[in-house]
């Protein structure tokens, strides 16, 4: 069985360029999640999908991050701008089982 | 709302001992999973282990116990017969039981753990 897939594994960007991350879930995996990791500190959800519908984005800054999972399988994340702040690695996992990817890397400066 | 505690920044531990990592946890809800997962430099979190609330009986994967108080709010992981491989950083985790969907993951800040030769 083929994990969580993400793209790309790292990137560098000037603060107020906009960044976009992939996700593809495990095949016939209904819920998807991105988390944002900072160096230090343990994962947050920043929003949660269950099919092409969002169950939950209390925490994701809407100001300049949006996420879209239109057909209800891969999704994709963006920052625009991006800060400074917005440096930490993006992890997508899918459910039932809570399977993780191995996260983007994000670096802003 | 749901917190997860470490208090441990890091840990060490000699290889073929044992150690155990410490979180605590707070919540309303009597019905909930709690995990531990692993964390290598590759950044993949990998589950070790998991807990459901309601059994009593504290779960066992090879080398990783833990010891699951329920009243206490405590839920630690015992790493028996450390190896080298083991060295990572160490995240509790805490998953509300939600009827017929599936739920986030509330993290601890994380320990590191390392395996001296």
């Amino acid at each position: 069985e083929a994990g969580v897939a993400q793209s790309p594994r790292y990137k560098i960007i000037e603060k107020r360029q906009s960044v976009a991350f992939w996700c593809n879930p495990i095949s016939g995996h209904a819920t998807l999640y991105w988390y944002q990791q900072i160096l230090g500190q343990g994962p947050k959800l920043l929003i949660q999908f269950q099919n092409n519908g969002v169950v939950d984005d209390s925490q994701l800054p809407k100001d300049r991050f949006s996420a879209e999972r239109l057909k209800g399988v891969d999704s994709t994340l963006k920052i625009q701008p991006a800060k400074l702040e917005d440096s930490a690695v993006y992890l997508c996992a899918s459910s039932p089982e809570h399977t993780f990817g191995s996260g983007t890397r994000l670096t802003v400066v | 709302a749901q917190t997860v505690t470490q208090s441990q920044p890091e840990m060490s531990v000699q290889e073929a001992e044992t150690v155990t990592l410490s979180c605590t946890y707070d919540t309303s809800e009597s019905d909930y999973y709690l995990f531990w997962y692993k964390q290598p430099p590759s950044r993949q979190m990998i589950l070790v282990i998991r807990q459901e609330a309601y059994k009593q009986q504290n779960a066992t994967e090879n080398r990783f116990s833990v010891n699951f108080q329920k009243a206490a709010k405590s839920f630690s992981l015992k790493i028996s017969d450390s190896q080298l491989g083991d060295a990572a950083m160490y995240f509790c985790a805490y998953s509300w039981k939600m009827a017929g969907a599936n739920s986030k993951l509330t993290f601890g800040k994380g320990i590191t753990l390392s395996v001296r030769p």
